[in-house]
Protein backbone atom coordinates (compact mmCIF):
# COMPACT_ATOMS: atom_id res chain seq x y z
CA UNK A 1 0.00 0.00 0.00
CA UNK A 2 1.40 3.61 -0.15
CA UNK A 3 1.47 5.54 2.47
CA UNK A 4 2.65 8.65 3.60
CA UNK A 5 4.09 9.46 6.65
CA UNK A 6 4.39 12.75 8.95
CA UNK A 7 5.71 11.69 11.88
CA UNK A 8 5.42 15.39 14.29
CA UNK A 9 2.13 16.18 14.91
CA UNK A 10 3.17 19.21 15.98
CA UNK A 11 6.11 21.62 15.89
CA UNK A 12 6.89 24.83 17.45
CA UNK A 13 9.81 27.65 15.87
CA UNK A 14 11.03 30.72 17.45
CA UNK A 15 10.24 33.34 14.53
CA UNK A 16 12.92 34.17 12.24
CA UNK A 17 14.86 30.77 12.85
CA UNK A 18 14.62 27.21 10.70
CA UNK A 19 12.52 24.52 10.64
CA UNK A 20 12.56 21.21 9.39
CA UNK A 21 8.91 19.10 8.88
CA UNK A 22 9.91 15.46 8.53
CA UNK A 23 7.51 13.60 5.71
CA UNK A 24 8.45 9.79 4.39
CA UNK A 25 6.43 7.62 2.11
CA UNK A 26 6.00 3.96 0.67
CA UNK A 27 5.94 3.22 -2.62
CA UNK A 28 7.08 0.74 -5.04
CA UNK A 29 6.83 3.20 -8.05
CA UNK A 30 9.44 5.06 -9.24
CA UNK A 31 8.11 7.50 -10.95
CA UNK A 32 6.00 10.57 -9.08
CA UNK A 33 5.61 13.60 -7.49
CA UNK A 34 5.86 15.02 -4.29
CA UNK A 35 4.39 17.82 -2.53
CA UNK A 36 3.51 19.76 0.74
CA UNK A 37 0.86 21.87 1.13
CA UNK A 38 -0.10 24.10 3.54
CA UNK A 39 -3.63 24.58 5.23
CA UNK A 40 -3.61 28.36 7.62
CA UNK A 41 -6.75 28.52 9.65
CA UNK A 42 -9.13 29.56 6.79
CA UNK A 43 -8.81 26.51 5.67
CA UNK A 44 -7.81 26.75 2.27
CA UNK A 45 -5.18 24.22 1.26
CA UNK A 46 -2.07 26.00 -0.57
CA UNK A 47 0.71 24.39 -2.63
CA UNK A 48 4.10 25.17 -1.03
CA UNK A 49 6.28 22.99 -2.95
CA UNK A 50 6.39 20.34 -5.52
CA UNK A 51 9.13 17.95 -6.72
CA UNK A 52 9.29 15.36 -9.37
CA UNK A 53 10.62 12.20 -8.59
CA UNK A 54 13.03 11.82 -11.90
CA UNK A 55 14.90 15.08 -10.81
CA UNK A 56 18.13 15.05 -8.10
CA UNK A 57 17.87 18.75 -7.55
CA UNK A 58 15.78 19.41 -4.69
CA UNK A 59 13.04 21.97 -5.01
CA UNK A 60 13.02 25.47 -3.64
CA UNK A 61 10.42 28.54 -3.44
CA UNK A 62 11.84 31.17 -1.51
CA UNK A 63 12.15 30.66 2.27
CA UNK A 64 10.57 27.14 1.39
CA UNK A 65 13.21 23.92 0.03
CA UNK A 66 12.97 20.41 0.32
CA UNK A 67 15.31 17.72 0.80
CA UNK A 68 14.37 14.61 -1.08
CA UNK A 69 16.34 11.12 -0.66
CA UNK A 70 14.70 8.90 -3.55
CA UNK A 71 16.33 5.87 -2.32
CA UNK A 72 15.27 6.79 1.65
CA UNK A 73 12.09 7.47 0.71
CA UNK A 74 12.10 10.94 2.68
CA UNK A 75 10.36 13.81 1.58
CA UNK A 76 11.37 16.82 4.29
CA UNK A 77 10.21 20.63 4.04
CA UNK A 78 12.39 23.35 4.97
CA UNK A 79 10.84 26.88 6.28
CA UNK A 80 13.64 29.72 6.66
CA UNK A 81 13.47 32.85 8.44
CA UNK A 82 9.79 31.60 9.77
CA UNK A 83 7.33 34.36 9.74
CA UNK A 84 4.15 34.24 11.59
CA UNK A 85 2.32 33.70 8.66
CA UNK A 86 3.70 30.29 8.28
CA UNK A 87 1.91 28.76 11.07
CA UNK A 88 -0.45 26.41 9.74
CA UNK A 89 -1.05 23.03 9.03
CA UNK A 90 1.33 21.55 6.68
CA UNK A 91 0.46 18.19 4.84
CA UNK A 92 3.09 15.92 2.64
CA UNK A 93 1.40 14.41 -0.63
CA UNK A 94 2.54 11.93 -2.64
CA UNK A 95 1.08 11.56 -6.28
CA UNK A 96 2.28 8.19 -8.44
CA UNK A 97 2.42 9.16 -12.15
CA UNK A 98 1.16 5.80 -13.24
CA UNK A 99 -1.79 6.26 -11.19
CA UNK A 100 -4.51 9.42 -10.63
CA UNK A 101 -4.79 8.95 -6.57
CA UNK A 102 -3.05 12.03 -4.64
CA UNK A 103 -2.16 10.22 -1.11
CA UNK A 104 -1.94 13.01 2.02
CA UNK A 105 -0.56 12.37 5.33
CA UNK A 106 -1.71 13.19 8.65
CA UNK A 107 -0.12 16.55 8.83
CA UNK A 108 2.13 18.55 11.11
CA UNK A 109 0.43 21.75 12.81
CA UNK A 110 3.62 24.53 12.71
CA UNK A 111 3.04 27.10 15.59
CA UNK A 112 5.12 30.08 14.95
CA UNK A 113 6.84 31.80 18.19
CA UNK A 114 7.03 35.31 18.31
CA UNK B 1 -7.60 31.10 -7.75
CA UNK B 2 -8.89 27.75 -9.26
CA UNK B 3 -12.45 27.78 -10.33
CA UNK B 4 -13.89 25.70 -8.15
CA UNK B 5 -16.55 25.83 -5.92
CA UNK B 6 -18.66 23.52 -3.66
CA UNK B 7 -22.00 23.57 -2.26
CA UNK B 8 -22.94 23.63 0.08
CA UNK B 9 -20.45 25.36 2.64
CA UNK B 10 -22.20 24.05 5.90
CA UNK B 11 -24.77 21.46 6.34
CA UNK B 12 -26.96 19.61 9.43
CA UNK B 13 -28.05 16.72 8.83
CA UNK B 14 -30.23 13.96 10.75
CA UNK B 15 -28.92 10.39 11.12
CA UNK B 16 -30.69 8.27 8.29
CA UNK B 17 -30.73 11.13 5.82
CA UNK B 18 -29.26 11.19 2.43
CA UNK B 19 -26.82 13.84 1.68
CA UNK B 20 -25.15 15.20 -1.47
CA UNK B 21 -22.42 17.26 -1.75
CA UNK B 22 -21.45 19.59 -4.89
CA UNK B 23 -18.36 20.38 -6.79
CA UNK B 24 -18.40 22.31 -9.34
CA UNK B 25 -14.81 23.27 -11.20
CA UNK B 26 -14.88 26.05 -14.53
CA UNK B 27 -10.96 24.92 -15.50
CA UNK B 28 -11.86 21.44 -17.29
CA UNK B 29 -9.57 19.49 -15.32
CA UNK B 30 -9.82 15.89 -15.73
CA UNK B 31 -8.95 14.44 -12.50
CA UNK B 32 -11.50 15.18 -9.41
CA UNK B 33 -11.11 13.98 -6.02
CA UNK B 34 -13.47 14.00 -3.11
CA UNK B 35 -11.05 14.12 0.28
CA UNK B 36 -12.49 14.12 3.99
CA UNK B 37 -10.45 16.01 6.91
CA UNK B 38 -10.61 14.66 10.58
CA UNK B 39 -8.30 15.84 13.28
CA UNK B 40 -5.65 13.68 13.83
CA UNK B 41 -6.03 11.70 10.47
CA UNK B 42 -4.95 14.17 7.70
CA UNK B 43 -7.16 13.85 4.59
CA UNK B 44 -7.99 10.92 3.54
CA UNK B 45 -9.30 10.11 -0.12
CA UNK B 46 -13.11 8.53 -0.65
CA UNK B 47 -13.40 8.83 -4.54
CA UNK B 48 -11.89 10.57 -7.03
CA UNK B 49 -12.33 10.46 -10.91
CA UNK B 50 -10.63 10.70 -14.33
CA UNK B 51 -13.21 11.91 -16.39
CA UNK B 52 -17.10 11.70 -17.18
CA UNK B 53 -18.30 8.57 -15.68
CA UNK B 54 -14.79 7.32 -14.67
CA UNK B 55 -14.76 6.74 -11.44
CA UNK B 56 -12.85 4.88 -8.77
CA UNK B 57 -12.77 4.42 -4.59
CA UNK B 58 -9.88 5.60 -2.27
CA UNK B 59 -9.31 4.32 0.96
CA UNK B 60 -12.76 5.40 3.02
CA UNK B 61 -14.89 4.33 0.40
CA UNK B 62 -17.72 3.22 2.42
CA UNK B 63 -21.01 4.51 2.78
CA UNK B 64 -20.43 7.08 -0.04
CA UNK B 65 -20.87 7.26 -3.63
CA UNK B 66 -20.28 9.53 -5.94
CA UNK B 67 -21.40 10.62 -9.49
CA UNK B 68 -19.15 12.56 -12.40
CA UNK B 69 -22.23 12.86 -15.77
CA UNK B 70 -20.40 16.18 -16.87
CA UNK B 71 -16.45 17.53 -16.83
CA UNK B 72 -17.56 19.99 -14.85
CA UNK B 73 -19.36 18.49 -11.72
CA UNK B 74 -18.50 15.94 -9.59
CA UNK B 75 -21.06 14.84 -6.87
CA UNK B 76 -20.82 12.98 -3.24
CA UNK B 77 -23.41 11.48 -1.73
CA UNK B 78 -23.89 9.57 1.21
CA UNK B 79 -26.83 7.53 0.91
CA UNK B 80 -27.38 7.03 5.04
CA UNK B 81 -25.42 9.76 6.91
CA UNK B 82 -24.36 8.40 10.16
CA UNK B 83 -22.02 10.30 12.59
CA UNK B 84 -19.29 8.91 12.00
CA UNK B 85 -19.26 10.98 8.87
CA UNK B 86 -19.67 14.11 10.06
CA UNK B 87 -16.22 15.57 8.66
CA UNK B 88 -14.97 18.72 6.45
CA UNK B 89 -15.09 17.70 2.95
CA UNK B 90 -12.98 18.81 0.66
CA UNK B 91 -13.06 18.43 -3.45
CA UNK B 92 -10.02 18.83 -5.35
CA UNK B 93 -8.90 19.19 -9.17
CA UNK B 94 -5.93 18.33 -11.05
CA UNK B 95 -5.03 18.12 -14.83
CA UNK B 96 -2.35 15.79 -16.27
CA UNK B 97 -0.44 18.96 -17.36
CA UNK B 98 -0.20 20.40 -14.16
CA UNK B 99 2.03 17.88 -12.16
CA UNK B 100 -0.67 16.58 -10.73
CA UNK B 101 -0.95 20.01 -8.73
CA UNK B 102 -4.07 19.83 -6.60
CA UNK B 103 -6.72 22.79 -6.50
CA UNK B 104 -8.84 22.37 -3.30
CA UNK B 105 -12.31 23.97 -3.30
CA UNK B 106 -13.17 25.89 0.35
CA UNK B 107 -14.52 22.51 2.17
CA UNK B 108 -18.10 22.39 3.26
CA UNK B 109 -18.26 21.22 7.08
CA UNK B 110 -21.28 18.37 6.85
CA UNK B 111 -22.72 17.74 10.96
CA UNK B 112 -24.09 14.36 11.39
CA UNK B 113 -26.68 14.98 14.67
Amino acid sequence: AQTVTQSQPEMSVQEAETVTLSCTYDTSESDYYLFWYKQPPSRQMILVIRQEAYKQQNATENRFSVNFQKAAKSFSLKISDSQLGDAAMYFCAYSPNRDDKIIFGKGTRLHILP
Amino acid sequence: DAGITQSPRHKVTETGTPVTLRCHQTENHRYMYWYRQDPGHGLRLIHYSYGVKDTDKGEVSDGYSVSRSKTEDFLLTLESATSSQTSVYFCAISAPDSHREAFFGQGTRLTVV
